[in-house]
């Protein structure tokens, strides 16, 4: 298995634009959490979803972000209008049940 | 609240030596327990996990972690260290998907 992928690696936009990041999870994984990592506030999670419903969008700092998961197999994070104290470093990361997770390598945002 | 505590943002060790990464917990029961390691530009790798049974558990890269309940403690060990353990290292706890993340300790190995 390829591990979950995510796309884009990096973005950088400007204030104001829409950005949506892209996860792949592992496949037969059920569960799906998103997180953003940055200097001051370390690693938060944002929120997960459990056979593609989302189940705890409470770190969800505000209305500008949603989250999606179509299908099992791809989910989105968008960010609409973007700011810039938005410039993190994006993961997504997939498990089953009782299990640990596996991270993606991330999406670094910059946002100016 | 529940929280994950890594007492030290920074520490370095000299290549060869041994290495201890406190890690301490506050959660009413006893979660699941994980630690991380992140190079930098990279996502995390799970270095090692403890659910349940023998405290002491070992992981990838000669690293081990043991689990005192008594202490609420899961202090990552390694008995030599080498220059490509340089990084940053995450304790974490999972209660019920409720996934929590130390604030990390950043490791530097010098030759």
């Amino acid at each position: 298995d390829a591990g979950v992928i995510q796309s884009p690696r990096h973005e950088v936009t400007e204030m104001g634009q829409e950005v949506t990041l892209r996860c792949k999870p592992i496949s037969g994984h059920d569960y799906l959490f998103w997180y953003r990592q940055t200097m001051m506030r370390g690693l938060e999670l944002l929120i997960y979803f459990n056979n593609n419903v989302p189940i705890d969008d409470s770190g969800m700092p505000e209305d500008r972000f949603s989250a999606k998961m179509p299908n099992a197999s791809f989910s989105t994070l968008k960010i609409q209008p973007s700011e810039p104290r938005d410039s993190a470093v994006y993961f997504c990361a997939s498990r089953t049940a009782g299990n640990e997770q596996f991270f993606g390598p991330g999406t670094r945002l910059t946002v100016l | 609240a529940q929280s994950v505590t890594q007492p030290d943002i920074h520490i370095t060790v000299s290549e060869g030596a041994s290495l201890e990464l406190r890690c301490n917990y506050s959660y009413g029961a006893t979660p699941y327990l994980f630690w991380y390691v992140q190079s930098p530009g990279q996502g995390l790798q799970l270095l090692l996990k403890y659910f349940s049974g023998d405290t002491l558990v070992q992981g990838i890269k000669g690293f081990e972690a043991e689990f005192k309940r008594s202490q609420s403690s899961f202090n990552l060990r390694k008995p030599s260290v080498h220059w490509s353990d340089a990084a940053e290292y995450f304790c974490a706890v999972d209660n019920n998907n409720d996934m929590r993340f130390g604030a990390g300790t950043r490791l530097t190995v010098k030759p």
